[in-house]
């Protein structure tokens, strides 16, 4: 199946600071790629639609300013947590779908982010 | 609203029995649901998709069935090994683009012991 990689898989940070997350397809291109958060014993919640070329959908409750998102190729985006305070420490996930296959979606392995 | 409801109480089952898996869900008429499992600090791994104009499908030692009567979907794993043992999560694409984001159940945590 298609790859979806993540990277930090895990990260801590001080309070203030901003932290930056790479997700990449390694074997196909995607123009959409998703970024969820799950907190622990809940579910993924989709934070935002990631646009190849565009900006982000951000689903409603989402902070844009906080949560920077930037497609900027077919393989890469990359979702910036600026000014993250404790309260962001969460699992973040990345997936995306293989263009013309209408089958699941590819998750990265997700990213730890622990804010001190 | 629309709500996707699993089983969130770990499920128990003995090595070699059938685990069965419920989804629920209400205010919604989906295309497909699909059923992904996630271990412990890993992203979820697609397992299944089920179109609503099927009522079954199988692989390997999986099947999936679904009621759009009762918004219902069963998710059976036979012949459970412990390695199966893991959250098992269901989920609808709502906005029903296609190309949208999924929305997620809570899963169910499965525990098959030997």
């Amino acid at each position: 199946g298609a790859v979806v990689s993540q990277h930090p898989s895990r990260v801590i940070c001080k309070s203030g600071t901003s932290v930056k997350i790479e997700c990449r397809s390694l074997d196909f291109q995607a123009t959409t790629m998703f970024w969820y958060r799950q907190f622990p014993k809940q579910s993924l919640m989709l934070m935002a639609t990631s646009n190849e070329g565009s900006k982000a959908t951000y689903e409603q409750g989402v902070e844009k300013d906080k949560f920077l998102i930037n497609h900027a190729s077919l393989t890469l985006s990359t979702l910036t947590v600026t000014s993250a305070h404790p309260e962001d420490s969460s699992f973040y996930i990345c997936s995306a779908r293989v263009p013309g296959d209408p089958l699941g979606l590819f998750f990265g392995e997700g990213s730890r982010l622990t804010v001190l | 609203s629309q709500k996707i409801e699993q089983n969130s109480e770990a499920l128990n089952i003995q090595e070699g029995k059938t685990a069965t898996l419920t989804c629920n869900y209400t205010n919604y008429s989906p295309a497909y649901l699909q059923w992904y499992r996630q271990d412990p600090g890993r992203g979820p791994v697609f397992l299944l998709l089920i179109r609503e104009n099927e009522k079954e499908k199988r692989k390997e030692r999986l099947k999936v069935t679904f009621d759009t009567t009762l918004k219902q979907s069963l998710f059976h794993i036979t012949a459970s090994q412990p390695a199966d043992s893991a959250t098992y999560l269901c989920a609808l694409d709502l906005r029903g683009g296609g190309a949208d984001g999924l929305t997620f159940g809570k899963g169910t945590h499965l525990i098959i012991q030997p």
